[in-house]
Protein backbone atom coordinates (compact mmCIF):
# COMPACT_ATOMS: atom_id res chain seq x y z
CA UNK A 1 0.00 0.00 0.00
CA UNK A 2 1.32 3.52 -0.92
CA UNK A 3 1.89 6.27 2.17
CA UNK A 4 2.71 9.62 2.34
CA UNK A 5 3.37 10.25 6.02
CA UNK A 6 4.26 13.98 6.32
CA UNK A 7 6.07 15.43 10.23
CA UNK A 8 7.32 18.17 10.85
CA UNK A 9 5.11 20.94 10.64
CA UNK A 10 4.37 23.55 13.32
CA UNK A 11 3.94 26.97 14.57
CA UNK A 12 7.14 29.46 13.54
CA UNK A 13 7.47 32.69 14.28
CA UNK A 14 8.04 35.34 10.32
CA UNK A 15 11.70 35.15 9.34
CA UNK A 16 12.18 31.56 10.81
CA UNK A 17 13.20 28.52 8.79
CA UNK A 18 11.42 24.94 9.21
CA UNK A 19 12.03 21.35 7.53
CA UNK A 20 9.58 19.76 7.22
CA UNK A 21 9.71 15.83 5.81
CA UNK A 22 7.22 13.24 4.22
CA UNK A 23 8.53 9.26 4.54
CA UNK A 24 7.35 7.11 1.49
CA UNK A 25 6.35 3.47 2.11
CA UNK A 26 4.75 1.18 -0.21
CA UNK A 27 6.39 1.75 -3.43
CA UNK A 28 10.38 2.33 -5.33
CA UNK A 29 10.71 5.92 -4.18
CA UNK A 30 13.69 6.64 -6.10
CA UNK A 31 11.38 5.93 -9.50
CA UNK A 32 8.78 8.66 -8.96
CA UNK A 33 8.77 12.50 -9.16
CA UNK A 34 7.66 13.93 -5.74
CA UNK A 35 5.74 17.43 -5.23
CA UNK A 36 4.68 19.79 -2.89
CA UNK A 37 0.53 21.22 -2.45
CA UNK A 38 -0.50 23.76 0.31
CA UNK A 39 -3.49 24.86 1.08
CA UNK A 40 -4.08 27.48 3.31
CA UNK A 41 -7.28 27.50 5.64
CA UNK A 42 -10.36 28.41 3.37
CA UNK A 43 -8.15 28.64 0.30
CA UNK A 44 -7.40 27.17 -3.15
CA UNK A 45 -4.92 23.95 -3.15
CA UNK A 46 -1.43 26.05 -4.59
CA UNK A 47 1.52 24.07 -5.97
CA UNK A 48 4.59 24.21 -4.17
CA UNK A 49 7.53 22.78 -5.66
CA UNK A 50 8.53 19.30 -7.06
CA UNK A 51 11.87 17.21 -8.12
CA UNK A 52 12.65 14.59 -10.16
CA UNK A 53 13.55 10.98 -8.91
CA UNK A 54 17.25 11.25 -9.16
CA UNK A 55 17.01 14.77 -6.68
CA UNK A 56 18.88 16.38 -9.40
CA UNK A 57 16.24 18.82 -10.85
CA UNK A 58 14.01 20.90 -8.78
CA UNK A 59 11.11 23.69 -9.98
CA UNK A 60 9.56 25.99 -7.76
CA UNK A 61 6.22 28.08 -7.52
CA UNK A 62 7.41 32.38 -8.04
CA UNK A 63 6.19 32.70 -4.27
CA UNK A 64 8.50 30.52 -2.69
CA UNK A 65 11.71 30.42 -4.83
CA UNK A 66 14.60 31.25 -3.56
CA UNK A 67 13.30 30.59 0.12
CA UNK A 68 11.95 26.70 0.30
CA UNK A 69 14.29 24.08 -1.10
CA UNK A 70 12.57 20.74 -2.16
CA UNK A 71 15.29 17.63 -1.54
CA UNK A 72 14.75 14.14 -1.07
CA UNK A 73 17.35 10.88 0.37
CA UNK A 74 16.19 7.85 -1.88
CA UNK A 75 18.15 5.51 0.72
CA UNK A 76 15.76 6.69 3.34
CA UNK A 77 12.50 7.26 1.18
CA UNK A 78 12.07 10.52 2.37
CA UNK A 79 11.26 13.80 0.79
CA UNK A 80 11.70 17.04 2.23
CA UNK A 81 11.20 20.81 2.00
CA UNK A 82 13.36 22.93 3.35
CA UNK A 83 11.06 26.74 4.53
CA UNK A 84 13.43 29.79 5.07
CA UNK A 85 12.14 32.95 5.35
CA UNK A 86 8.74 32.06 6.07
CA UNK A 87 5.84 34.47 5.78
CA UNK A 88 2.40 34.71 7.61
CA UNK A 89 1.25 33.83 4.28
CA UNK A 90 3.00 30.52 3.76
CA UNK A 91 0.99 29.04 6.75
CA UNK A 92 -0.92 26.27 5.64
CA UNK A 93 -1.31 22.63 5.24
CA UNK A 94 1.51 21.25 2.87
CA UNK A 95 0.73 18.43 1.42
CA UNK A 96 3.30 15.48 -0.65
CA UNK A 97 2.31 13.59 -3.44
CA UNK A 98 3.94 11.51 -5.47
CA UNK A 99 3.97 11.93 -9.60
CA UNK A 100 2.98 8.85 -11.22
CA UNK A 101 4.87 7.13 -13.87
CA UNK A 102 3.53 6.77 -17.55
CA UNK A 103 0.98 10.05 -16.40
CA UNK A 104 1.54 13.29 -16.87
CA UNK A 105 0.14 14.70 -13.77
CA UNK A 106 1.29 15.79 -9.99
CA UNK A 107 -0.10 13.12 -7.57
CA UNK A 108 -1.54 10.28 -8.06
CA UNK A 109 -1.03 9.37 -4.17
CA UNK A 110 -1.98 12.16 -1.37
CA UNK A 111 0.15 12.46 1.87
CA UNK A 112 -2.01 13.47 5.09
CA UNK A 113 -0.24 16.89 5.16
CA UNK A 114 1.15 18.71 7.41
CA UNK A 115 0.20 22.18 9.37
CA UNK A 116 2.55 25.07 9.08
CA UNK A 117 1.85 27.99 11.17
CA UNK A 118 3.34 31.37 10.74
CA UNK A 119 2.36 33.74 13.56
CA UNK A 120 4.32 36.12 15.75
CA UNK B 1 2.07 32.00 -12.19
CA UNK B 2 -1.50 33.14 -11.77
CA UNK B 3 -4.14 30.68 -10.80
CA UNK B 4 -6.08 29.18 -13.40
CA UNK B 5 -9.57 30.41 -13.50
CA UNK B 6 -12.61 28.39 -12.11
CA UNK B 7 -16.26 29.11 -11.32
CA UNK B 8 -16.69 29.50 -7.50
CA UNK B 9 -19.62 27.43 -7.36
CA UNK B 10 -21.94 24.93 -9.87
CA UNK B 11 -25.02 23.11 -8.53
CA UNK B 12 -26.99 20.58 -10.13
CA UNK B 13 -29.62 17.97 -9.16
CA UNK B 14 -28.94 13.66 -8.84
CA UNK B 15 -28.93 12.26 -12.27
CA UNK B 16 -28.09 15.51 -14.08
CA UNK B 17 -24.92 17.10 -15.57
CA UNK B 18 -22.69 19.66 -14.69
CA UNK B 19 -19.93 21.04 -16.17
CA UNK B 20 -16.98 23.21 -14.80
CA UNK B 21 -14.82 25.44 -17.08
CA UNK B 22 -11.43 26.13 -15.97
CA UNK B 23 -9.32 28.89 -18.02
CA UNK B 24 -5.66 29.61 -18.13
CA UNK B 25 -3.38 31.15 -21.46
CA UNK B 26 -1.32 29.79 -23.87
CA UNK B 27 1.61 29.01 -21.47
CA UNK B 28 -0.21 26.60 -19.46
CA UNK B 29 -4.09 25.29 -20.52
CA UNK B 30 -3.98 26.08 -24.41
CA UNK B 31 -0.24 25.41 -24.86
CA UNK B 32 0.18 21.72 -23.26
CA UNK B 33 -2.20 18.83 -22.96
CA UNK B 34 -1.36 18.21 -19.33
CA UNK B 35 -4.55 19.29 -17.44
CA UNK B 36 -5.74 16.81 -14.33
CA UNK B 37 -8.31 17.43 -12.07
CA UNK B 38 -8.71 16.77 -8.31
CA UNK B 39 -11.99 15.87 -6.57
CA UNK B 40 -11.50 17.09 -2.77
CA UNK B 41 -14.02 16.34 0.06
CA UNK B 42 -13.41 18.65 3.35
CA UNK B 43 -11.02 16.72 5.73
CA UNK B 44 -9.87 14.45 3.43
CA UNK B 45 -6.99 14.09 0.83
CA UNK B 46 -7.87 15.34 -2.66
CA UNK B 47 -8.68 12.07 -4.99
CA UNK B 48 -7.07 12.24 -8.39
CA UNK B 49 -9.66 12.38 -11.16
CA UNK B 50 -8.48 13.31 -15.19
CA UNK B 51 -4.97 13.13 -16.48
CA UNK B 52 -3.33 14.38 -19.75
CA UNK B 53 -6.97 16.37 -20.45
CA UNK B 54 -9.23 13.39 -20.76
CA UNK B 55 -7.53 10.33 -19.22
CA UNK B 56 -9.13 8.70 -16.56
CA UNK B 57 -7.03 6.59 -13.61
CA UNK B 58 -7.98 3.42 -13.09
CA UNK B 59 -10.94 2.51 -10.37
CA UNK B 60 -12.79 6.61 -11.58
CA UNK B 61 -16.27 6.49 -12.31
CA UNK B 62 -16.58 7.24 -16.51
CA UNK B 63 -18.91 9.64 -15.43
CA UNK B 64 -16.22 11.81 -15.13
CA UNK B 65 -14.66 12.98 -18.41
CA UNK B 66 -12.21 15.87 -19.44
CA UNK B 67 -12.16 18.02 -23.07
CA UNK B 68 -10.38 20.95 -23.84
CA UNK B 69 -11.05 23.82 -26.42
CA UNK B 70 -7.99 26.65 -26.60
CA UNK B 71 -7.56 28.03 -23.67
CA UNK B 72 -9.93 26.35 -21.52
CA UNK B 73 -10.55 22.57 -19.65
CA UNK B 74 -13.50 21.07 -18.88
CA UNK B 75 -14.47 18.41 -16.65
CA UNK B 76 -17.89 16.98 -16.66
CA UNK B 77 -19.55 14.86 -14.54
CA UNK B 78 -22.45 13.26 -15.51
CA UNK B 79 -25.38 11.18 -13.81
CA UNK B 80 -24.92 13.85 -10.78
CA UNK B 81 -24.61 11.56 -7.24
CA UNK B 82 -25.12 13.08 -3.88
CA UNK B 83 -21.28 11.79 -3.18
CA UNK B 84 -19.99 13.67 -6.01
CA UNK B 85 -20.82 16.99 -4.14
CA UNK B 86 -17.14 18.36 -3.20
CA UNK B 87 -14.71 20.60 -4.17
CA UNK B 88 -12.96 20.27 -7.89
CA UNK B 89 -9.58 21.55 -8.76
CA UNK B 90 -8.31 22.09 -11.94
CA UNK B 91 -4.47 21.94 -12.31
CA UNK B 92 -2.38 22.38 -15.43
CA UNK B 93 1.43 21.83 -16.27
CA UNK B 94 3.19 25.21 -17.91
CA UNK B 95 6.05 26.92 -19.85
CA UNK B 96 7.93 27.36 -17.02
CA UNK B 97 8.14 23.77 -16.20
CA UNK B 98 5.72 24.84 -12.94
CA UNK B 99 2.10 23.48 -12.28
CA UNK B 100 -0.24 25.87 -11.44
CA UNK B 101 -3.77 25.15 -9.94
CA UNK B 102 -7.11 26.62 -10.29
CA UNK B 103 -8.79 28.34 -7.45
CA UNK B 104 -11.23 25.40 -6.82
CA UNK B 105 -15.01 24.78 -7.77
CA UNK B 106 -17.57 23.59 -5.19
CA UNK B 107 -19.93 21.67 -6.51
CA UNK B 108 -23.41 21.53 -4.67
CA UNK B 109 -25.89 18.23 -5.72
CA UNK B 110 -29.39 19.70 -5.27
Amino acid sequence: EVQLVASGGGLVQPGESLRISCAASGFTFGNYWMHWVRQAAGKGLVWVACLTPDGMSTSYADSVRGRFTVSRDNAENTLYLEMDRLRAEDTAVYYCTRGPIGMTTIADYWGQGSLVTVSS
Amino acid sequence: QSALTQPASVSGSPGQSVTISCTGTYSDVGGHNFVSWYQHHPGKVPKFMIYEVNKRPSGVSNRFSGSKSGNTASLTISGLQAEDEADYYCCSYTDSNTWVFGGGTKLTVL
